[in-house]
């Protein structure tokens, strides 16, 4: 099984501070990454896959990098609405075995 | 407008079963791989089964081999997870999930509620 490994398990940012969070695989996932924000009480939403292609509606201080076994998610200027809970998956294996990432939270400092 | 709808969770005793259903609309179903994610109360997401657009081929996380079926109807543009010896662990919000290009889920329902408890 791919382990998916991410950090900080909580940030504490302001209001229009950049941040990037983390994603380690424990083997290489190539570009077989994607990005999902969650908010309380809400179903995950997709951000970004590819490792790097924002989905569709997506505003464009979301932006992800990355590729084999290291990858980051930016937000260029955090909005209140971008509190949540963010996860990274991989979707390299075949038979599918797809596993995410325990989560990092962003909380409002 | 894609939106997935699951039904079908509720308490039930361990080595209990139940079928979830994820009724899809605004997009052609049958062109699409759709999966099953499920979000133990307070955790991490965790993938428990996919299945090929056709239905004919089928594949799940290791936690539930043997014990859960995923299934589907084109025709009805649903999804199903027959889920028998359940256990304690299996208790989760389940999330029927599109998957998009390649392996992420582009869409997600709002998720049903398993719980598993004597």
């Amino acid at each position: 099984e791919i382990v998916m490994t991410q950090s900080p398990a909580t940030l504490s940012v302001s209001p229009g501070e950049r941040v990037t969070l983390s994603c380690r695989a424990s083997q290489s996932v190539s570009s077989n990454l994607a990005w999902y924000k969650q908010k309380p009480g809400q179903a995950p939403r997709l951000l970004i896959y590819g490792a790097s292609t924002r989905a569709t509606g997506i505003p464009a201080r979301f932006s992800g990098s990355g590729s084999g076994t290291e990858f980051t998610l930016t937000i260029s200027s955090l909005q209140s609405e971008d509190f949540a809970v963010y996860f990274c998956q991989q979707y390299n294996n075949w038979p599918p075995a797809y596993t995410f990432g325990q989560g990092t939270k962003l909380e409002i400092k | 407008e894609v939106q997935l709808l699951e039904s079908g969770g509720g308490l039930v005793q361990p080595g209990g079963s139940l079928r979830l259903s994820c009724a899809a609309s605004g997009f052609t179903f049958s062109n699409y791989a759709m999966s099953w994610v499920r979000q133990a109360p307070g955790k991490g997401l965790e993938w428990v089964s996919a299945v090929s657009s056709s239905g004919g081929s089928t594949y799940y996380a290791d936690s539930v081999k043997g014990r859960f079926t995923i299934s589907r109807d084109n025709f009805k543009n649903t999804l199903y997870l027959q889920m028998s010896s359940l256990r304690a662990e299996d208790t989760a919000l389940y999330y029927c999930a599109k998957r998009g290009s390649s392996g992420y889920f582009d869409y997600w329902g709002q998720g049903t509620l398993v719980t598993v408890s004597s």
